[in-house]
């Protein structure tokens, strides 16, 4: 299996401007997850999918935060319009969340610059 | 929220030493797991282990979930094993997974 897959991997754009990132989950798995790392808060959990249902949209930071899962092997997460303090690296992570593992899976994130 | 502490925040080891990395939480868990962030940033699982001990290679990682900790031990340390070790929970009654703020480590040749 190829992991989990995220695009693009950098990204550069100016404030203002819309930023969509991109996940690819691990085939067979029903949870998706989007995470944002920044060295002054860590890993934050922003949404979570179950059978691509949004589930717990709590950690989504503010309206201009935004995510989408049309079927089981995609989902984005948008920013419009994006501002400096967004800059951090997002990641995407799956899991198949039977009763027996809850194991997360984790891309390789998407680093994002916003000046 | 449930509270999640990791112990010591850095650590630096001579290549071949041994080292044990504890997590800490503050509410009773189902889900704990160990995530290693090496220096490229790529997260990777190394352990599921709500209850009990775990071993794969030469880490191994044990989970006292009454007592409400975990222990991750790293033995005959590697440069290779260099980078962020992460601990995270989810609560009994919770549905998210809440990260510790993770123990730096650095592994000098």
């Amino acid at each position: 299996d190829a992991g989990v897959i995220q695009s693009p991997r950098h990204e550069v754009t100016e404030m203002g401007q819309e930023v969509t990132l991109r996940c690819k989950p691990i085939s067979g798995h029903n949870s998706l997850f989007w995470y944002r790392q920044t060295m002054m808060r860590g890993l934050e959990l922003l949404i979570y999918f179950n059978n691509n249902v949004p589930i717990d949209d709590s950690g989504m930071p503010e309206d201009r935060f935004s995510a989408k899962m049309p079927n089981a092997s995609f989902s984005t997460l948008k920013i419009q319009p994006s501002e400096p303090r967004d800059s951090a690296v997002y990641f995407c992570a799956s899991s198949p969340w039977t009763s027996i593992t809850d194991t997360q899976y984790f891309g390789p994130g998407t680093r994002l610059t916003v000046l | 929220g449930i509270q999640v502490e990791q112990s010591p925040p850095d650590l630096i080891l001579q290549e071949g030493a041994n080292s044990t990395l504890r997590c800490n939480f503050s509410d009773s868990v189902n889900n704990l797991q160990w995530f290693h962030q090496n220096p490229w940033g790529q997260l990777i699982n190394l352990f599921y282990i709500p209850s009990g001990t775990k071993q794969n290679g030469r880490l191994s990682a044990t989970t006292v979930a009454t007592e409400r900790y975990s222990l991750l031990y790293i033995s005959s340390s590697q440069t290779t094993d260099s980078g962020v070790y992460f601990c995270a929970v989810k609560r009994s009654s919770g549905s998210r997974l809440t990260f510790g703020e993770g123990t730096q480590l650095t592994v000098n040749p």
